[in-house]
Order: C-alpha cells, then sequence, then structure tokens
C-alpha cells in the first residue's frame, strides 16, 4: 500500500504570496490532519478534516485554511506569507476519527519564505 | 490542558549502549492514547508503537521496549544495544478519544556514534 503523499517537496515563496500544499492519504484512510514543525515552536497542530469536514482546529490565524474533497485527498493554504511561516509541514491521514487511531504521516513539505 | 515533556533534548551514545527516552504527558482524560515516533533526517515521522490508557502492559518489539507507568505520567523508551541506524528525533505524542489532534512534546534526539 503507497504511505501518504505530499507535493510538492518543496517550496520557495516570498512574503506576502499564497501558497497552496497538497496531501494524498493512504488508500481507505478517511482523516487527514495537518502540521506544522518549525525549531521554535516544534510540532503544532493545524487543523483534521474528516469526510470532507474540518473537525478540529488548531490556533493558527485565518490565514491558514484547508480543505477535503471527496476522494479524501486534503489541501492547505497559507495566504500571505509571513516568514515566520518558513516550515515543514506534515500531513498525516488515518483510517477514522478519533479512538486513538494510529496517524501515519507523509514526507512533508518544506516551505522557505523569503 | 494536555501536555507532553520529553525532558531530554539530546542524547548521545555508543553503539551497542542501551538508551532510555524519557516522555512525561499530563491530561485530566481518562481515556488517553500515547504514541512514539521516530524522525529521521529525511523529515518523515515513523510510527513506533501506540498505547491506550487502559493497558498499561510493557511491550518489548525486537530491540525497543515500552514502558508506560500511569502513577507516574510516563511513558518511557528504551532501545537495547542502539546502532547507528537509530540516529533520530524521537517524539512522544498523546490524543484525546474524540480527537486525532496530537498533542507532541519537543522531541529528543539521539545521535549514536560507531
Amino acid at each position: 500500500k503507497a504511505g501518504v503523499t505530499q507535493t510538492p517537496r518543496y517550496l520557495i515563496k516570498t512574503r506576502g504570496q499564497q501558497v497552496t500544499l497538497s496531501c494524498s492519504p493512504i488508500s481507505g484512510h478517511r482523516s487527514v490532519s495537518w502540521y506544522q514543525q518549525t525549531p521554535g515552536q516544534g510540532l503544532q497542530f493545524l487543523f483534521e478534516y474528516f469526510s470532507e469536514t474540518q473537525r478540529n482546529k488548531g490556533n493558527f490565524p485565518g490565514r491558514f485554511s484547508g480543505r477535503q474533497f471527496s476522494n479524501s485527498r486534503s489541501e492547505m493554504n497559507v495566504s500571505t506569507l509571513e516568514l515566520g511561516d518558513s516550515a515543514l509541514y506534515l500531513c498525516a491521514s488515518s483510517w477514522g476519527a478519533g479512538e486513538g487511531k494510529t496517524q501515519y504521516f507523509g514526507p512533508g513539505t518544506r516551505l522557505l519564505v523569503l | 490542558a494536555q501536555k507532553v515533556t520529553q525532558a531530554q533534548t539530546e542524547i548521545s551514545v555508543v553503539e551497542k549502549e542501551d538508551v532510555t527516552l524519557d516522555c512525561v504527558y499530563e491530561t485530566r482524560d481518562t481515556t488517553y492514547y500515547l504514541f512514539w515516533y521516530k524522525q529521521p533526517p529525511s523529515g518523515e515521522l515513523v510510527f513506533l508503537i501506540r498505547r491506550n490508557s487502559f493497558d498499561e502492559q510493557n511491550e518489548i518489539s525486537g530491540r525497543y521496549s515500552w514502558n508506560f507507568q500511569k502513577s507516574t505520567s510516563s511513558f518511557n523508551f528504551t532501545i537495547t544495544a542502539s546502532q547507528v541506524v537509530d540516529s533520530a528525533v524521537y517524539f512522544c505524542a498523546l490524543s484525546l478519544y474524540n480527537f486525532n489532534k496530537f498533542y507532541f512534546g519537543s522531541g529528543t534526539k539521539l545521535n549514536v556514534k560507531p
């Protein structure tokens, strides 16, 4: 079974631009979560989607948004990029929602904002 | 509020030494789940183990073993006879019953030298 895939793997943007990251979950998985990883703040939860509905959202500004499609693929968008948005963005998928489902992570998208 | 603490920022050992990574968690929920993930330099978080709050049985898997103690809110991870390939950052995480959101510790970087 193929793992979680994320595209693109690397991205360089400038301040003020917007960016869209994509995540394809493991086949059959219906839940997708997004995390931001930075050296200073560590791994922080962004949001979770299940069956195209956002179930949970972390403490991030409204510039960060996401969505999930009927095939469970997910995208996250960051508008008006700031230098502090430079990070590794990780996507994780799980079979279901809640009850301690194991989440399987993709390789991440490394975003650099100049 | 939920919190996961990994007090060891970085550990260096020589190959074949045993090493224990500490994890202490905080939650008032009675049903929760604990995880360990490994993050090699490539960036992808690799799932190692999952434990629920009702199962305090310790587990051994090859060179890996885990010690879960609810009385001290700890979920420690031991690598026996460490190898250079074990070098990575190890994360402990907590999730609650009805949410896929992970609360991650800050990670412990393990350096295994030949």
